[in-house]
């Protein structure tokens, strides 16, 4: 069992939908993290929230929109995905967000766009 | 070039035998991480570095920050290691929440 909690598991969705990606943990960690991961490659960092603020935004298209309501949830926002959208989206979560502190994986939402 | 990389891509052990997977940065650091990830997806951070050398179970890191590399060894490697390592390191001179991954090792070890 991972300390950082993602839902749902698996999502499919169409090109129209809006769907959300949710994260949560409770390790007290003030830095929160969404990476996207296509198959056979290392994750790709799409934002960072630090102290609930948005931090990092790794110039990711506006049709994932991030919001983290507080210091225990992250969520991802999606609406008028790409197929090319399809990929493994994992969150993170790490004490104070410096580089020299671990991150903890969740075990990630698999998304396909129809 | 890539800032960090991995050797070898893949790799196939027989069960009992030691294992060393290698990896080369080019930036300086404030933290070498060692990541597992198996089949479906999650990830483990496996061991964090700035120096020295971590042993946990059969897995041992060490880092040698002069040469910028580092090397993960698995001792009495298993079927259950069968996954894929993926050496990743903190920036000193970014921010340091970004960490910069290598392209990941597939390790499959047959019974």
């Amino acid at each position: 069992d991972t300390e950082v909690t993602q839902t749902p598991k698996h999502l499919v969705m169409g090109m129209t939908n809006k769907k959300s990606l949710k994260c949560e943990q409770h390790m007290g960690h003030r830095a929160m993290y969404w990476y996207k991961q296509k198959a056979k490659k290392p994750p790709e960092l799409m934002f960072v929230y630090s102290y609930e603020k948005l931090s990092i935004n790794e110039s990711v298209p506006s049709r994932f929109s991030p919001e983290c309501p507080n210091s225990s949830l992250l969520n991802l926002h999606l609406h008028a995905l790409q197929p090319e959208d399809s990929a493994l989206y994992l969150c993170a979560s790490s004490q104070l967000g410096l580089g020299n502190q671990p991150q903890h994986f969740g075990d990630g939402t698999r998304l396909s766009i129809l | 070039k890539n800032e960090v990389e991995q050797s070898p891509q893949n790799l196939t052990a027989q069960e009992g035998e030691f294992i060393t997977i290698n990896c080369s940065y080019s930036v300086g650091i404030s933290a070498l991480h060692w990541l597992q990830q198996h089949p479906g997806g999650g990830i483990v951070s496996l061991f964090m570095l700035s120096s020295g050398k971590k042993k946990h179970g059969r897995l041992i890191a060490t880092i040698n920050i002069q040469e910028k590399h580092s090397s993960l060894h698995i001792t009495a490697s298993h079927p259950r290691d069968s996954a894929v390592y993926i050496c990743a390191v903190s920036d000193r001179e970014t921010s340091g929440s970004r960490l910069t991954f290598g392209e990941g090792t597939q390790l499959t070890v047959n019974p």
